[in-house]
């Protein structure tokens, strides 16, 4: 089955600095890649996601980057602010199967 | 707004005793999941259901059971609830979408079986 690792477990930035978390997946055949964000005492909720046919794909200050020859996709975030702190996952599904969760990203923005 | 509700956000249980967790959708969504999320191990899909009184196993299933009586509302049953069974638990349903297959989540319950 698919196995999707995510990296790293938890990232601290200043406030107004970039982050970036990175994911790779085990199987070539997955073509969705979701980003979930859980905010504490939340479910996760779904901020952005990409299909394999793209390699990129922005919405405002997130970003998903696509590499399909490397198996890998990553997640952005520019100038970022306290209310992005959260727990990130990255997840891959093959088409027609369930998602399969990358570990998660604790994000802590320092103002 | 799609809205996905959990009987319990805190659970507090014994050794043995049996547990029901209640999760409801209001979007007339097929597709219904139970996950557990544990630190470092992000969310394991238990159980899912793609109709009513149809269920399917997901990558750790033992220990757990399932109902699906109704379309809005999945269940998860701990027959015996055991220690390694703290976690929090999440219930999902899933939007098929004609690009996108997007899953909407609960608030979560978090179980500690002392």
């Amino acid at each position: 089955g698919e196995n999707v690792e995510q990296h790293p477990s938890t990232l601290s930035v200043q406030e107004g600095d970039s982050a970036v978390i990175k994911c790779t997946y085990s199987d070539s055949a997955s073509n969705y890649f979701p980003w979930y964000k859980q905010e504490l005492g939340k479910g996760p909720q779904l901020i952005i996601d990409i299909r394999s046919n793209v390699g990129e794909k922005k919405d405002q200050r997130i970003a998903v980057t696509l590499n399909k020859t490397a198996k890998h996709f990553s997640l952005h975030i520019t100038e970022t602010q306290p209310e992005d702190s959260a727990v990130y996952f990255c997840a891959a599904s093959i088409p027609g199967n369930m998602l399969t969760f990358g570990g998660g990203t604790r994000l802590m923005v320092k103002p | 707004d799609v809205k996905v509700t959990q009987s319990s956000r805190y659970l507090v249980k014994r050794t043995g005793e049996k547990v029901f967790l209640e999760c409801v959708q209001d979007m007339d969504h097929e597709n219904m999941f139970w996950y557990r999320q544990d630190p470092g191990l992000g969310l394991r899909l238990i159980y899912f259901s793609y109709d009513v009184k149809m269920k399917e196993k997901g990558d750790i299933p033992e220990g757990y059971s399932v109902s699906r009586e109704k379309k809005e509302r999945f269940s998860l049953i701990l027959e015996s609830a055991s220690t390694n069974q703290t976690s929090m638990y999440l219930c999902a349903s899933l939007s098929v979408s004609g690009f996108a297959d997007t899953q909407y989540f609960g608030p979560g319950t978090r179980l500690t079986v002392l």
